[in-house]
């Protein structure tokens, strides 16, 4: 069964960090290119960043470019999302995603 | 940077059939798959198609994907309702430049 499984989520002063896993398993997760994909509040889902299967290409949002970094480790079938300078309309679930399975996501809150 | 426009909200009786729209504003729907998510009152997504028909395993057959080249669309069509299919759906798309576009996201309401 494929599962992927967000952590790192939680409460965060504005122009803090915060570091996000996903744990992926019943897959070849070597294979498949990963997503980060957020949900603030009441809104509808909104694509964050890419990483292709071995890192070649990785894609961010213009909202977060520059702030967030997607990174992979393939040995340890782990996703990564790295978030900077962190601001409240950061505040969202974020799920880790493939083409075809979800996460349950994690909470990002940002706030002072 | 092209959008994906989905209707706000669409509604039907249980056993009926109910058709949800996706249209790209600019580049061709047939040249990059679409996918389609469910999202019930919450939990995460769920891919209901992908590769703009394929039903992932356990998606029962209800569920089924097309594109129309042109009206430059595509349609998630949900026939014999259950009350359980009440949910947001999603489409979404790429293309070269764009890895992942969302659609806004159409609220179903089957009563």
């Amino acid at each position: 069964e494929v599962q992927l499984v967000e952590s790192g989520g939680g409460l965060v002063k504005p122009g803090g960090s915060l570091r996000l896993s996903c744990a992926a398993s019943g897959f070849t997760f070597s294979s498949y290119s990963m997503n980060w994909v957020r949900q603030a509040p009441g809104k509808g889902l909104e694509w964050v960043s890419s990483i292709s299967s071995s890192s070649s290409y990785i894609y961010y949002a213009d909202s977060v470019k520059g702030r967030f970094t997607i990174s992979r480790d393939n040995a340890k079938n782990s996703l990564y999302l790295q978030m900077n300078s962190l601001r409240a309309e950061d505040t969202a679930v974020y799920y880790c995603a493939r083409d075809t399975a979800w996460g349950q996501g994690t909470l990002v809150t940002v706030s002072s | 940077n092209f959008m994906l426009t989905q209707p706000h909200s669409v509604s039907e009786s249980p056993g009926k059939t109910v058709t949800i729209s996706c249209t790209r504003s600019s580049g061709s729907i047939a040249s990059n798959y679409v996918q389609w998510y469910q999202q019930r009152p919450g939990s995460a997504p769920t891919t209901v198609i992908y590769e703009d028909n394929q039903r992932p395993s356990g998606v029962p057959d209800r569920f089924s994907g097309s594109i129309d080249s042109s009206s430059n669309s595509a349609s998630l069509t949900i026939s014999g309702l259950k009350t359980e299919d009440e949910a947001d759906y999603y489409c979404q798309s790429y293309d070269s430049s764009n890895p992942v576009v969302f659609g806004g996201g159409t609220k179903l309401t089957v009563l």
